[in-house]
């Protein structure tokens, strides 16, 4: 079975560092999601993608994340400098089109010290 | 994207059929009852949707009341690898609409 690909699965990174994750979505799937999640907390969008295009990023705070999908396919997330607060765990997912069932990878957990 | 009441948690009686409710009174007539779960540490796992008919599959099962204000989704024979935060969402599928999450009820299947 086809599975979202995260790296790596666990960070540790000491504040004002810069970290990024890879995500490989499943093979076909056009767009492409990052979340974080606080321990205790539901998973929230940071930013979609839509092939190599961005169709969400309200909830991305800016000034500090980025995030690419050059050619449409894999895509990072960056933060820089990163901050206690962003401890979390950082998914990504993917889906055929907008609006298809979203499947998600298994994670990558950061801890910022 | 309408919001979903859920127990914060309950617990399961292993071998027995599990019923996990979820509340969605404001829900529209084009979005769908969407479940996923997850076990700790991992990321989230889809198990089914469905808008208004009764759906099955390998999984579980997921029942939607007529009026569609409410809906349960059945898990026939809990096992201990059921034990997950499972999260009940209503979401129009297509668009860009995003799938929202709440905080899902803590599902405990003892033994």
């Amino acid at each position: 079975e086809a599975e979202v690909a995260q790296s790596p699965r666990y960070k540790i990174t000491e504040k004002s560092q810069a970290v990024a994750f890879w995500c490989d979505p499943i093979s076909g799937h056009a767009t492409l999601y990052w979340y974080r999640q606080i321990l205790g907390q539901g998973p929230e969008l940071l930013v979609q993608f839509q092939d190599e295009s961005v169709v969400d990023d309200s909830q991305l705070p800016k000034d500090r994340f980025s995030a690419e999908r050059l050619k449409g396919v894999d895509s990072t997330l960056k933060i820089q400098p990163a901050e206690l607060g962003d401890s979390a765990m950082y998914l990504c997912a993917s889906s055929p089109e907008t609006g298809n069932t979203i499947y998600f990878g298994e994670g990558s957990w950061l801890t910022v010290v | 994207d309408a919001k979903t009441t859920q127990p914060t948690s309950m617990d399961c009686a292993e071998g027995r059929a599990a019923n996990l409710p979820c509340n969605h009174s404001t829900i529209s007539g084009n979005e769908y009852v969407y479940w996923y779960r997850q076990i700790h540490s991992q990321g989230p796992q889809y198990i089914i949707h469905g808008l208004k008919n009764n759906e099955t599959n390998e999984m579980a099962s997921l029942i939607i009341t007529e009026d569609r204000k409410s809906s349960t989704l059945i898990l026939p024979h809990a096992t201990l690898r059921d034990t997950a935060v499972y999260y009940c969402i209503v979401r129009v599928p297509y668009g860009n609409n995003r799938l929202a999450f709440g905080k899902g009820n803590q599902v405990v299947v003892i033994p």
